[in-house]
């Protein structure tokens, strides 16, 4: 099975902030890549998909980028509304293995 | 605009089986090509991937349960259905339905249920 790892596990930021998260994987998964967005009670929300598309609806103030086994997500002027759990996860093979998981908080 | 509500029982008793059916509404669940997928998540943990269903009728499943899970769809009702045997307090979780898809060879989860607690416990 594929491993995810990301850091940090956690992160303070401020509004305006701009954040960037790792997620490694422990074999080359080419451009599979995801990146989801949780907040507290509800279901992760889709933000990029093969690693650098943005997911209709999401702001352009996500990015991703990466290939291989090195991924990040940014985003550029954070707003009060990301501070929330943000979960990577491959889709090279099966099982669709996820990162742990990055909570990001308000400084 | 697609939608996916899970129902079942939220307590079922150690060594029984978990049922679970994801209604989807906006959208027939044989058109298109997508995976009807189930993911976990413990409390205050993070995401497990479960397993998926593609519109064809194969099936992945995670290895870890594999033995343990099925998903099926009822094409007549627009739902499809996990079904977890010989549950133990380690399955408890939040379990969501969600809907994959992919263009090339890639997967990833555009439309998800809110979620439905399951505890395992007698």
């Amino acid at each position: 099975d594929i491993q995810m790892t990301q850091s940090p596990s956690s992160l303070s930021a401020s509004v305006g902030d701009r954040v960037t998260i790792t997620c490694r994987a422990s074999q080359s998964i080419s451009s599979y890549l995801n990146w989801y967005q949780q907040k507290p009670g509800e279901a992760p929300k889709l933000l990029i998909y093969v690693a650098f598309s943005l997911q209709s609806g999401v702001p352009s103030r996500f990015s991703g980028s990466g290939s291989g086994t090195d991924f990040t997500l940014t985003i550029s002027g954070l707003q009060p509304e990301d501070f929330a759990t943000y979960y990577c996860q491959q889709s090279y093979s099966t099982p669709y293995s996820f990162g742990q998981g990055t909570k990001l908080e308000i400084k | 605009q697609v939608q996916l509500q899970e129902s079942g029982p939220g307590l079922v008793e150690p060594s029984q089986t978990l049922s679970l059916t994801c209604t989807v509404s906006g959208g027939s669940i044989s058109s298109g090509s997508y995976y009807w997928s189930w993911i976990r998540q413990p409390a205050g943990k993070g995401l497990e991937w479960i397993g998926r269903m593609y519109t064809s009728g194969s099936t992945n499943y995670n290895p870890s349960l594999k033995s343990r899970v099925t998903i099926s769809v009822d094409t007549s009702k627009n739902q499809f259905s996990l079904r977890l045997s010989s549950v133990t307090a380690a399955d408890t979780a939040v379990y969501y339905c969600a809907r994959g898809r992919g263009d090339y060879g890639d997967y990833y989860c555009d439309y998800w249920g809110q979620g439905t607690l399951v505890t395992v416990s007698s």
